[in-house]
């Protein structure tokens, strides 16, 4: 099935720092969704967006859905140890089915 | 309100056997989706259920074949096991499929097939 295109693959920072990371498709969504999954465990739902341009804040995440429908984008504000996860995007079109991006793996170094 | 459950959580299978997952959606939610999750592959969308009817299907062979009850648990079958369908199987729940409607994960279930 289709997959969004999600980068960076990897992320190593110092605790503190700021992380921002995005995902691009090939086709227009109406939604995006962004998930953080810890190891042997279910993706947790983070932010959800339902409007180009969207702005939306959960503590020190922020996601905006990008203008042109086709990418979004996280930011994590002064890292903390416990962001260490997996982080996914998710996107929705007109159809019912959500497409996952390919996960980025966020390591935070005290 | 609880939260997505799946079992079992863990489970050992050998090749050519079968097996049947379980998935009990957030009380009120009516959509039920499939995800297999591997290292390799990421996260490939399985099917969704709706109402007890399949409302999409991904791209996985026959073997894998699911159903929905009317109290919207959900179950995902998988027969004649093969080594590459080792991986975390995840559903996910959703009020009723809509624009604006969020899914929710289950833990997921560890499928290991030797």
């Amino acid at each position: 099935g289709q997959q969004l295109n999600q980068s960076p693959q990897s992320m190593f920072i110092q605790e503190g720092e700021d992380v921002s990371m995005n995902c691009t498709s090939s086709s227009i969504f109406n939604t995006w969704l962004w998930y953080k999954q810890d190891p042997g465990e279910g993706p947790v739902l983070l932010i959800a967006l339902y409007k180009a341009g969207e702005l939306t804040s959960n503590g020190r995440l922020t996601a905006q859905f990008g203008i042109t429908r086709k990418d979004s984008f996280l930011n994590i504000s002064a890292s903390i140890p416990s962001d260490v996860g997996i982080y996914f995007c998710a996107g929705r079109g007109t159809g019912n089915q959500f497409y996952f991006g390919t996960g980025t793996s966020l390591t935070v170094i005290p | 309100k609880a939260g997505v459950t799946q079992t079992p959580r863990y489970l050992i299978k050998t090749r050519g056997q079968q097996v049947t997952l379980s998935c009990s959606p957030i009380s009120g939610h009516r959509s039920v989706s499939w995800y297999q999750q591997t290292p390799g592959q990421g996260l490939q969308f399985l099917f969704e259920y709706f109402s007890e009817t399949q409302r999409n299907k991904g791209n996985f062979p026959g073997r894998f074949s699911g159903r929905q009850f009317s109290n919207s648990r959900s179950e995902m079958n998988v027969s004649t096991l093969e080594l590459g369908d080792s991986a975390l199987y995840l559903c996910a729940s959703s009020l009723a499929g809509g624009p604006s409607n969020e899914q929710f994960f289950g833990p997921g279930t560890r499928l290991t097939v030797l």
